[in-house]
């Protein structure tokens, strides 16, 4: 699976859109790219995933660059609750050996009351 | 629908002893693999079993065993415990389908301290 690199920290206010960011120089067209976030003393959420298109839930918007070398995470109006680790992962689409992932140190975000 | 659960959240053990952990997957759900994470690191794969066998494996040595249920339960084993493995092990369910994406959904994990 390729690896990503994701800032160590970031702040945002409440109320504003939080943009995280993951470059993932090495992906292979068949990798999808995922973003779970850890709550302290929680298991890790899922939140988004997307393959070459960008994508929104009712959590966040996942944008995707055309070269599909890096992404942003959008969460479009930050509430304290969204306080926490933030994982950018990629790995392949269809993998019936495992369904593995491989998890970095993450974005740490804080949101500012 | 249930989410996953896992027990115990916490204990203690020493040195040698071992330690089983165990989790019930979200109904619906077939495949359960369990992470282990270090104080201010991301979680780490162990292992992950699908129809009753392991199906994968992080590179974690043998002392370190699962098991999966006809129900899709699971336990996490660790004999001749050591320091170093006190962590938080976390076990994850998901659905195996042919669509390729692949979402997990976390217990809040068993945190394990070896004294």
């Amino acid at each position: 699976d390729a690896k990503t690199t994701q800032p160590t920290s970031m702040d945002c206010a409440e109320g504003r859109a939080a943009n995280l960011p993951c470059n993932h120089s090495t992906i292979s067209g068949n990798e999808y790219v995922y973003w779970y976030r850890q709550i302290h003393s929680q298991g890790p959420q899922y939140i988004i995933h997307g393959l070459k298109n960008n994508e929104t839930n009712e959590m966040a918007s996942l944008i995707i660059t055309e070269d599909r070398k890096s992404s942003t995470l959008i969460l479009p109006h930050a509430t304290l609750r969204d306080t926490a680790v933030y994982y950018c992962i990629v790995r392949v689409a269809i993998n019936f050996g495992n369904e593995k992932l491989t998890f970095g140190t993450g974005t740490r975000l804080t949101i500012i009351p | 629908e249930t989410g996953v659960t896992q027990s115990p959240t916490h204990l203690i053990k020493t040195r040698g002893q071992q330690v089983t952990l165990r989790c019930s997957s979200q109904s619906g759900h077939n495949t359960v693999s369990w992470y282990q994470q270090a104080l201010g690191q991301g979680p780490q794969f162990i292992f992950q079993y699908y129809r009753e066998e392991e199906n994968g494996r992080g590179n974690f040595p043998p002392r370190f065993s699962g098991l999966q249920f006809p129900n899709y339960s699971s336990e996490l084993n660790v004999n001749a415990l050591e320091l170093d493995d006190s962590a938080l092990y976390l076990c994850a369910s998901s659905l195996r389908h042919d669509s390729g994406a692949n979402v997990l959904t976390f217990g809040a994990g068993s945190r394990l301290t070896v004294l």
